[in-house]
């Protein structure tokens, strides 16, 4: 059955370096989204993308986040600069229609 | 509301019996309902996605109901086995795309 891959499973950087998150949608899907969750509270939405471009983003998808389809088969997140409180698993998404289908996530620890 | 609220928090089932649990979520410019079965370190599976008011849907034991116009909907474990313990998540969307979650109802089901 088809899926979400992400990749790596755990990252972990030192405060102010650059993360980037890779992901691997399902193969025929046209929409994409990350979304994160901070340790004790709710999976809370980024950025969806769509067409090569962002479709909606949220308040916390500052000037530090941006998105990217490299290609044909990769979305990826790219945090600039990492804060402590970017510290979270973070969660690729991708849909064709009304189901998003997830990924199992990867861990960003920042210290 | 203006937030996707889940209650329980958490529940501990014996195995055979049946449970239910609740999700509250913005009745205003709702578009859909999203049921999901999040195991540790896996993908949060997709269970549901409702959008009508009364919407009944079923995947084995397990099945939901919607209520728009209250703005709620339950989900429901018919002889719950060990195999269903997870935290479901429910979310809540005004349009294709961003999903607003809750904080989950962790089920354990024991032998």
């Amino acid at each position: 059955e088809p899926e979400v891959t992400q990749t790596p499973s755990h990252q972990v950087t030192q405060m102010g370096q650059e993360v980037i998150l890779r992901c691997v949608p399902i193969s025929n899907h046209l929409y994409f989204y990350w979304y994160r969750q901070i340790l004790g509270q709710k999976v809370e939405f980024l950025v969806s993308f769509y067409n090569n471009e962002i479709s909606e983003k949220s308040e916390i998808f500052d000037d530090q986040f941006s998105v990217e389809r490299p290609d044909g088969s990769n979305f990826t997140l790219k945090i600039r600069s990492t804060k402590l409180e970017d510290s979270a698993m973070y969660f690729c998404a991708s849909s064709e229609a009304n189901i998003q289908y997830f990924g199992a996530g990867t861990r960003l620890s920042v210290l | 509301i203006l937030n996707v609220e889940q209650s329980p928090q958490s529940l501990h089932v014996q195995e055979g019996d049946s449970t239910n649990f609740t999700c509250s979520f913005p009745s205003s410019n709702f578009y859909a309902l999203h049921w999901y079965r999040w195991e540790t370190a896996k993908s949060p599976e997709a269970l549901f996605v409702m959008t009508l008011n009364g919407d009944e849907k079923k995947k084995g034991r397990i099945s939901a109901t919607l209520n728009t116009k209250e703005g709620y909907s339950y989900l429901y474990i018919k002889g719950s086995q060990p195999e269903d313990s997870a935290t479901y998540l429910c979310a809540s969307s005004t349009s294709w795309g961003k999903l607003q979650f809750g904080a989950g109802t962790q089920v354990v089901v024991t032998p």
